[in-house]
């Protein structure tokens, strides 16, 4: 399967603050996905976007697929932002493989 | 309606014990998976079924055995689970298996311990 690499691994923001999370990706996909897994562990669905961008609110996510990397932006963060993001991907096969994460702590 | 559904939430249960994990969806989705979860570890794909049928096993032990009884539903028989099982478990569905603009939707998921 793919090889998916996140960066950061750990973020620290104070509230209001803008983020920047890095997801690389080994191979050419067809499926790249966002998710957010808040503290009670349910995997939030943030963006399907394997090329192109797509803003949702305070978040905007782009995807470079000829240079195989995706960024998720977090603009004016707030304490219900903190969690683990995970970025995830797949070519042409059924398997959905998943970066190792990046945990954002968002402090008041 | 985007809602993947788990039961029980929280299952705590005895190495000799059997016991079942619940999944169900109503998005007309014809893929559903079963993931385990570590702490502080992405999901790792056990099982995956399509149109009711088991497509993938990612060389579970035996002591996990999944079930599709319509397209509906997907249950997780555990039986003699040993205390290494403990995890985070998620079930997700997608349209289809392969192909396409494909979004996997997750579930809450069930938080096991074996004891």
């Amino acid at each position: 399967g793919i090889q998916v690499e996140q960066s950061p691994p750990d973020l620290i923001l104070q509230e209001g603050a803008n983020s920047t999370l890095r997801c690389n990706f080994s191979d050419s996909v067809n499926n790249l996905q966002w998710f957010h897994q808040n503290p009670w562990g349910q995997l939030i669905n943030l963006f399907y976007i394997p090329s192109g961008t797509k803003q949702n609110g305070r978040l905007s996510a782009t995807t470079v697929a000829t240079e195989r990397y995706s960024l998720l932006y977090i603009s004016s963060s707030q304490t219900t932002d903190s969690g683990v993001y995970f970025c995830a991907s797949r070519s042409n096969d059924y398997k959905l493989s998943f970066g190792a994460g990046t945990t954002v702590t968002v402090r008041a | 309606d985007t809602e993947v559904t788990q039961t029980p939430k929280h299952l705590v249960m005895g190495m000799t014990n059997k016991k079942s994990l619940k999944c169900e969806q109503h998005m007309g989705h014809r893929a559903m998976y079963w993931y385990k979860q570590k702490a502080k570890k992405p999901p790792e794909l056990m099982f995956v079924y399509s149109y009711e049928k088991l497509s993938i096993n990612e060389s579970v032990p035996s002591r996990f055995s999944p079930e599709c009884p319509n397209s509906s539903l997907l249950n997780l028989h555990l039986h003699a689970l040993q205390p290494e099982d403990s995890a985070l478990y998620l079930c997700a569905s997608s349209q289809k298996l392969v192909g396409g603009a494909d979004t996997q939707y997750f579930g809450p998921g069930t938080r096991l311990t074996v004891l």
